[in-house]
């Protein structure tokens, strides 16, 4: 099965820029999603199809995709940026594939 | 705007049957399918399948041959039920409306049902 890896946790300084990356082979010839999901909530779609953002998301959020690696690069992180962080792809019309996840701490 | 509102928490026991509803408002309801994803302590985020208004259903590997999902579109509802329920199955369950196609992502969520299987 296909496997999305991401590391457990980042930490940034308000208004420092948080890299989230997404390993996983091949990758960069997947449509790449990321979810937001803060304790307790329902995740939060903040992009999708690698770099698109879904209205309501700030400009601060931007993704890329290549090669191994995708990556969500938050700009100017603020403190309610602070949750954790989900990849997801299709592999195939019956598997869909999340990402471990990534803890974003704001400190 | 969109909304998914999920039913209740359920504690069930080994064995038993389980079944979740997820009712949708503010769209076309035909025009996107309906995904189950659950989330369990500790584990990865698992896809379950998709319902498709006017098309296929699809259900992931996993659970298949266990879960069933349906919908009534006079209430907009859609329905996962999940049997022969094992410890490994609770987890919170979430429905997720995606746009059609095949590159699947899912942009409006329910709020989440808790489904506890205990003895």
């Amino acid at each position: 099965s296909y496997i999305l890896t991401q590391a457990p946790s980042v930490s940034v300084a308000p208004g420092e820029t948080a890299t989230i990356t997404c390993g996983g082979d091949k990758i960069g010839t997947k449509a790449v999603n990321w979810y937001q999901q803060e304790p307790g909530q329902a995740p939060l779609l903040v992009m999708y199809y690698d770099d698109r953002r879904p209205s309501g998301i700030p400009e601060r959020f931007s993704g890329s995709n290549s090669g191994r690696t995708a990556t969500l690069t938050i700009s100017r992180v603020e403190l309610g940026d602070e949750a954790d962080y989900y990849c997801q792809v299709c592999n195939s019309i019956s598997d869909v594939v999340f990402g471990g996840g990534t803890k974003l701490t704001v400190l | 705007q969109v909304q998914l509102v999920q039913s209740g928490a359920e504690v069930k026991k080994p064995g038993a049957s389980v079944k979740v509803s997820c009712k949708a408002s503010g769209y076309s309801f035909m025009n996107y399918y309906i995904h189950w994803v659950r989330q369990a302590p500790g584990q990865r985020v698992e896809w379950l399948g998709v319902f498709n208004p006017v098309g296929d259903t699809i259900y992931t590997q996993n659970v298949q041959g266990r879960v069933t999902m349906t919908s009534d579109t006079s209430t907009r509802t859609v329905y996962l039920e999940l049997s022969s329920l094992t410890f490994e199955d609770t987890a919170v369950y979430f429905c997720a409306r995606g746009p059609p196609g095949d590159l699947y992502y899912f942009d409006s969520w329910g709020q989440g049902t808790l489904v506890t299987v205990s003895s």
